[in-house]
């Protein structure tokens, strides 16, 4: 079974500063790896995956994330937190199976609230 | 990215009545959608596959006669909250793909759904 671990609740960082949002993952096949985030009473809004590649994902809005296939790991990082970076933060799984089995189903951890402060 | 609408935003309804909520997919065709439910500061939990042409895949635990699902065409699945109470007050977030196997998931705004 696929799941996903966010061990932190909340991130606190101060503007200017680098930040890492923490994700952990577990899936029986190749694992195809996702971060959302999500402002209030809003969708998720896609920042990067990794499928296949290099370990070192750049995303939307100066993101990335590194994918560590010993330490079973996908977190979240950028250089130089913003205030507007607050957010909910979540990383996603997803069996790479190609087949006819395989829905495609994305499984989500439980989020992390980024709080950057001034 | 590809554009998922998805309608209602918010909607108030009475104990008993039923509720659809509908999501579109904008410029893409979308075989499989997905619908997630969300609670206060929490994660977004699956409750069902929708598949066009067929019947709908849930999670387990939803219950399949409380929430229908019907993906009449490729660009259309529809959430039907039938009966509802209280305790189905709930975000509800749609999403699709535009590719097979390597595509990310792209999301509706969410439904908010408030049951008197």
């Amino acid at each position: 079974a696929q799941s996903v671990a966010q061990p932190e609740d909340q991130v606190n960082v101060a503007e200017g500063n680098p930040l890492t949002v923490k994700c952990t993952y577990s899936v029986s096949g190749n694992p195809y790896l996702f971060w959302y985030v999500q402002y209030p009473n809003r969708g998720l809004q896609f920042l990067l995956k990794y499928i296949t590649g290099d370990n070192l994902v750049k995303g939307s809005y100066g993101f990335e994330a590194e994918f560590n296939k010993s330490q079973t790991s996908f977190h979240l990082k950028k250089p130089s937190a913003l205030v507007s970076d607050s957010a909910l933060y979540f990383c996603a799984v997803r069996d790479g199976h190609h087949g006819s089995s395989n829905t495609g189903k994305l499984i989500f951890g439980q989020g992390t609230t980024l709080q950057v402060k001034p | 990215g590809a554009v998922v609408s998805q309608h209602p935003s918010r909607v108030i309804c009475k104990s008993g009545t039923s509720v659809k909520i509908e999501c579109r997919s904008l410029d893409f065709q979308a075989t499989t959608m997905f619908w997630y439910r969300q609670f206060p500061k929490q994660s977004l939990m699956l409750m069902a596959t929708s598949n066009e042409g067929s019947k709908a895949t849930y999670e387990q635990g939803v219950e399949k006669d409380k929430f229908l699902i019907n993906h009449a065409s490729l660009t259309l699945s529809t959430l039907t909250v039938t009966s509802a109470h209280p305790e189905d007050s709930s975000f509800y977030i749609c999403s699709a793909r535009s590719e097979l196997y390597t595509g990310e998931l792209f999301f509706g705004e969410g439904s908010r759904l408030t049951v008197l």
